[in-house]
């Protein structure tokens, strides 16, 4: 079946400008993750999402990252003002229920921020 | 905090030879644990995971991990590597309590299998 989707794959955007980075999870599935991938660096969680609860927003690195989830599928993470230092592979999964905890990951959007 | 360390960051073997890769995590409590890898060009896929049970468990492709409770580690093996092992590998752990509804990462070890 499908996997999880991404989109853009590759975004190049100038320092100060905003981006939005779209995430397709798996049909059926209730929880979405963002994570970060910086060289060196593994995968930073950005935030959570689960059903209709209200997010975890703990990894969001400052005020200019947010992200939205609509109608309980596809989510949005959006970087305001974006900095050299957001440049970064922007992982996005998703899994089944609350407790397999066995997540399902997209290709990344990789952003580079000139 | 809960934190997951990988201490070898490079590992290069050649076909054939055994593989251990280590795990140690930072949590007191009740944890699941993952294996992760990434093959140049895919995208993250699981290997493998510990729940409950068996402290031993396989995973795909002749993978294997060890869950040792006392020394608060997940290590992986694999008695012979092949060229196609070639990928990054994460550990990953999941606590139950106070650590939120994240996984925690490791740095990743890179492994490089030579023909």
């Amino acid at each position: 079946g499908a996997g999880v989707s991404q989109s853009p794959s590759n975004k190049v955007t100038e320092k100060g400008k905003d981006v939005e980075l779209r995430c397709d999870p798996i049909s059926g599935h209730t929880a979405l993750y963002w994570y970060r991938q910086s060289l060196g660096q593994g995968l930073e969680f950005l935030i959570y999402f689960q059903g209709n609860s209200a997010p975890d927003k703990s990894g969001l690195p400052s005020d200019r990252f947010s992200a939205e989830r609509t109608g309980g599928s596809v989510s949005t993470l959006t970087i305001q003002r974006t900095q050299q230092e957001d440049s970064a592979v922007y992982l996005c999964a998703s899994s089944p229920d609350r407790v397999s905890y066995e997540q399902y990951f997209g290709p990344g959007t990789r952003l580079t921020v000139t | 905090a809960q934190s997951v360390s990988q201490h070898n960051h490079h590992v290069i073997l050649s076909e054939a030879a055994s593989l251990e890769l280590g795990c140690n995590y930072s949590y007191g409590g009740t944890v699941n644990l993952f294996w992760y890898v990434q093959y140049p060009g895919q995208h993250l896929q699981l290997l493998l995971k510990y729940f409950s049970g068996d402290p031993l468990v396989k995973g795909i492709k002749g993978f294997e991990a060890e869950f040792i409770k006392s020394k608060f580690s997940f290590n992986l093996r694999k008695p012979s590597v092949q060229w196609s092992d070639t990928a990054e590998y994460f550990c990953a752990v999941k606590g139950f309590t106070g650590g939120g509804n994240k996984l925690t990462f490791g740095t990743g070890t890179q492994l490089k299998v030579e023909l």
